[in-house]
């Protein structure tokens, strides 16, 4: 069976402060999506990675992806409470087209 | 650019009741789309891939006759559910894709569908 894991699912975190996301996958895939949900509304594409080694980063938040560990990342840094919201991570199994997303993990940045 | 749109954002429809939600590419053609089923505080759950012109295929466990897919044109697809129940109650998302050209999906904003 196809699984998406990320670790933590819920996480509160200080202003300020930096942390990480984790998303492990079961099955071979070069390509690995995250995005941003706010509280009733769909999803926001954050990052696309492509390749293995990819890295990217926009403001405060950097993504990354190992897919010989089937590993990628999402380090969050100087959070700011702006950044509150879940965070999927999606797999697209080779060949599939398809996604499978990750159990979320819901994000809380305290003032 | 690859904007999505859904119809419509939110639906209230009585038990027995059929309702249609609308998916479609505004900027580009898909030739494949995708519904995801999403409840509270869940992860969303892939229902089916739709192809121009073809039937839908079904993931395991989702049925075929309650959530009929229709993907009439490279723009346009559409999910009827059938005969609601409460516990057909939740946000539908829908993407589309250029399947053959790129993986990315792009995704519509979501339809709420509560049954009372």
């Amino acid at each position: 069976e196809l699984k998406v894991e990320q670790n933590p699912l819920f996480l509160s975190m200080q202003e300020g402060k930096n942390y990480t996301i984790y998303c492990n996958y079961s099955t071979t895939s070069d390509r690995l999506y995250w995005y941003r949900q706010d509280p009733g509304k769909s999803l926001e594409s954050l990052f696309v990675l492509l390749s293995n080694g990819a890295v990217k980063q926009e403001g405060r938040l950097m993504a990354s992806l190992d897919t010989k560990a089937r590993l990628s990342t999402l380090h969050i840094t100087a959070a700011v409470h702006d950044l509150s919201a879940t965070y999927f991570c999606a797999v697209d199994p080779s060949g599939t087209y398809k996604y499978i997303f990750g159990t979320g993990t819901r994000l809380k940045v305290l003032a | 650019g690859a904007v999505v749109s859904q119809h419509p954002s939110r639906v209230i429809c009585k038990s027995g009741t059929s309702v249609k939600i609308e998916c479609r590419s505004l900027d580009f053609q898909a030739t494949t789309m995708f519904w995801y089923r999403q409840f509270p505080k869940k992860s969303l759950m892939l229902m089916a891939t739709s192809n121009e012109g073809s039937k839908a295929t079904y993931e395991q466990g989702v049925e075929k006759d309650k959530f009929l897919i229709n993907h009439a044109s490279l723009t346009l697809s559409t999910l009827t559910v059938t005969s609601a129940h409460p516990e057909d109650s939740s946000f539908y998302i829908c993407s589309a894709s250029l399947a053959g050209v790129s993986y990315e999906q792009y995704f519509g904003p979501g339809t709420r569908l509560t049954v009372t």
